[in-house]
């Protein structure tokens, strides 16, 4: 692995399903984010971890939930998706206890129909 | 409350120089950054400002004005590849974390 990677890449999901995109990063950095990208919106942050077995909240956190077991992973999970979180999702590290450089995964385009 | 704002679209020339803009209002304002995110891409990083005045990088300046909530990103000698959304983000202290405000991006064409 070298940087930042997400699974799936996309993913079409059902309403009320849930899911997990997956973010593993191999930087060693301490801090990890979610965000979500929607056209005219920007970036948004959906939640954030400043080191290993710490989270926090975003901007837009309702319906998502993240963990951070290890320096490495930091999955987000939709409980029950709804077709309002149809978005490109996009996974970002960075050294230091947040607003840093910040380095971005690939993306998870996600469709909830 | 916070808001960043940048224009929707801009198109220029290859060869040319392009400027865009970006005014912020933050309670909490440490630092501004520029991304560079090729359509279906993932952001790049471009720039990073905490104090005023010009930061060069080859082709790419960026500008900062904090007393006037203000940054600009130059881009000279324009080439194709130029063409791409370019994020201003802000560094925002307050709410009790560091965290990124994204601006909604600005589309830049560059045509021959």
């Amino acid at each position: 692995i070298a940087g930042i990677t997400q699974a799936p890449t996309s993913q079409i999901l059902a309403a009320g399903r849930r899911m997990t995109l997956r973010c593993t990063q191999d930087m060693r950095h301490n801090a990890m984010y979610w965000y979500r990208q929607d056209l005219g919106l920007g970036l948004r942050l959906i939640h954030y971890s400043n080191t290993a077995g710490t989270t926090g909240k975003g901007e837009v956190p309702d319906g998502y939930s993240v963990s951070r077991a290890n320096t490495d992973d930091f999955p987000l999970t939709l409980a029950s998706a709804v077709p309002s979180q149809t978005s490109v999702y996009f996974c970002a590290s960075g050294p230091g206890t947040g607003g840093n450089e910040q380095f971005f995964g690939p993306g998870t385009r996600l469709t909830v129909l | 409350g916070q808001n960043i704002d940048q224009p929707t679209e801009m198109t220029a020339t290859e060869g040319a120089i392009v400027q865009i803009n970006c005014t912020y209002q933050t309670s909490g304002f440490n630092g501004l950054f520029w991304y560079q995110q090729h359509a279906g891409e993932a952001p790049t990083f471009l720039s990073y400002n905490v104090l005023d005045g010009l930061e060069e990088k080859g082709r790419f300046s960026s500008f900062l004005s904090r007393s006037k909530g203000y940054s600009y990103l130059l881009l000279k000698e324009l080439q194709m590849k130029d063409s791409a959304s370019y994020l201003c983000a802000v560094r925002d202290v307050s709410g009790g974390y560091n965290k990124l405000i994204f601006g909604a991006g600005t589309r830049l064409a560059v045509h021959p």
